[in-house]
């Protein structure tokens, strides 16, 4: 079946330096579905894309689609101590089936 | 008004009890799921339901039942429960009818297995 790959599993980084998580697919996606879900909490849906090469932007968070639309990377810019959390991606090309990737888990210390 | 909610928040049982997760959602879609989060944060599908309709079902011990009385509503039972049952499981909804759907989570419901 549909396999959406994240990397990496785990990211710590200092405040105020950058994060990127990518997210790569053998096969073709439709869509590409970004989620945060913090420490405790439940995953909160952030964007979709949609679109070949798309990129969209959420403040300090860019979000890519590749041309090929089988790839995706969000990137946080000067990361805060509120952005952690984990991060999934996730494909929505099977209509009523999310297929999430495992997720990135970012620590930011202060 | 919490959009989608489960109850209860935590579950705390032994190996071998049947138990019960309830989940609503009051934000008029036509698609719910369930999902399980294990301790290493990843999130896969066990079902998903349309109008009370089951469309997706995982594979999933059959010891797990999930019951929709209405399209606001998705229960799901668990017979015999055992050690590796133990995780976070989320409840979600979307619109439904479109490939392109965003998905509204619930709190989750921590289960221990003891």
């Amino acid at each position: 079946g549909q396999q959406v790959m994240q990397i990496p599993q785990y990211q710590h980084v200092q405040e105020g330096e950058d994060f990127t998580t990518y997210c790569n697919s053998s096969t073709t996606l439709s869509n590409i579905q970004w989620y945060k879900q913090r420490p405790g909490g439940h995953p909160v849906f952030l964007i979709q894309l949609v679109k070949s090469g798309e990129v969209k932007k959420q403040k300090r968070l860019t979000f890519q689609f590749g041309e090929a639309k089988k790839n995706s990377s969000l990137h946080i810019t000067a990361t805060q101590t509120t952005d952690v959390g984990t991060y999934f991606c996730a494909d929505n090309t099977n209509a009523g089936k999310s297929t999430f990737g495992d997720g990135t888990t970012l620590t930011v210390k202060p | 008004d919490t959009a989608v909610s489960q109850t209860p928040k935590y579950l705390v049982t032994q190996m071998g009890n049947d138990k019960s997760i309830k989940c609503e959602q009051n934000l008029g879609h036509d698609t719910m799921y369930w999902y399980k989060q294990d301790s290493k944060k990843f999130l896969k599908i066990m079902f998903s339901y349309n109008n009370k309709e089951l469309i997706i079902n995982e594979t999933v011990p059959n010891r797990f039942s999930p019951k929709s009385p209405d399209k606001a509503h998705l229960n799901l039972h668990i017979n015999s429960l055992e050690l590796g049952d133990s995780a976070v499981y989320f409840c979600a909804s979307s619109l439904g009818g479109d490939w392109v759907e965003t998905q509204y989570f619930g709190p989750g419901t921590r289960l221990l297995v003891l």
